[in-house]
């Protein structure tokens, strides 16, 4: 079964800085989609950025950005310029053509002023 | 026009109640799922239905069930709640045919047994 690791429980930055979460994932899989869900004290899930298995350039959405590192079956956030608005747990997921969603156990950002 | 609404947003009810919460979704997709979150925000899945198969998750007590009347609605009942059900519930649809779209959300319930 696929599974779907977040080895930082916690993690802070300081606003304006660059802070990476990590993801790894266990597959025996070549073709999948990997997701990083945010989710605020409001609770709202909400998709940060997507990354296509198939695809080897990184994915970007303004300040988020991914190291897909495909081999090493890695996917780790990058948030740069952080705001006070990016506090929230933050869940990396994974999904292979018609399986349901696999979830990590997520990781709570702090944001410093 | 929110994409995945879930009604209550909270719920408070006495052990041993029986309670419902509502799911509907207006983004056309054809799989939907409730998810349990607890305390330590761990996302676990109960169920995922589609208008073909529903799929559930071994370790959900029989006490829970979904009932969909149609594809734009997934509804949750539980019986005899117990202390441990205490958690929040989400509700999610996708279309199960793309495996790159993302899960909706929507926004939780908040269960809370007394």
């Amino acid at each position: 079964a696929q599974t779907v690791t977040q080895s930082q429980p916690e993690m802070s930055v300081q606003e304006a800085e660059t802070v990476t979460l990590s993801c790894t994932y266990d597959t025996s899989e070549s073709d999948y989609y990997l997701f990083w869900y945010k989710q605020p004290p409001s609770r709202q899930m909400i998709l940060v950025i997507r990354q296509e298995a198939y695809k080897q350039q990184n994915a970007t959405e303004n300040r988020f950005s991914v190291n897909f590192q495909k081999a090493a079956k890695s996917f780790s956030l990058k948030i740069s310029d952080s705001q006070l608005g990016d506090a929230a747990m933050y869940f990396c997921a994974y999904r292979s053509p018609g399986q349901n969603f696999v979830f990590g156990p997520g990781t709570r950002l702090s944001v410093l002023p | 026009d929110t994409a995945v609404s879930q009604t209550p947003k909270y719920l408070v009810t006495q052990m041993g109640n029986d309670k419902s919460i509502k799911c509907e979704q207006n983004l056309g997709h054809d799989t939907m799922y409730w998810y349990k979150q607890d305390s330590k925000k761990f996302l676990k899945i109960m169920f995922s239905y589609n208008n073909k198969e529903l799929i559930i998750n071994e370790t959900v007590p029989n006490r829970f069930s979904p009932k969909s009347p149609d594809k734009a609605h997934l509804n949750l009942h539980i019986n005899s709640l117990e202390l441990g059900d205490s958690a929040v519930y989400f509700c999610a649809s996708s279309k199960q045919g793309n495996s790159n779209q993302p899960q909706h959300f929507g926004d939780g319930t908040r269960l809370s047994i007394l």
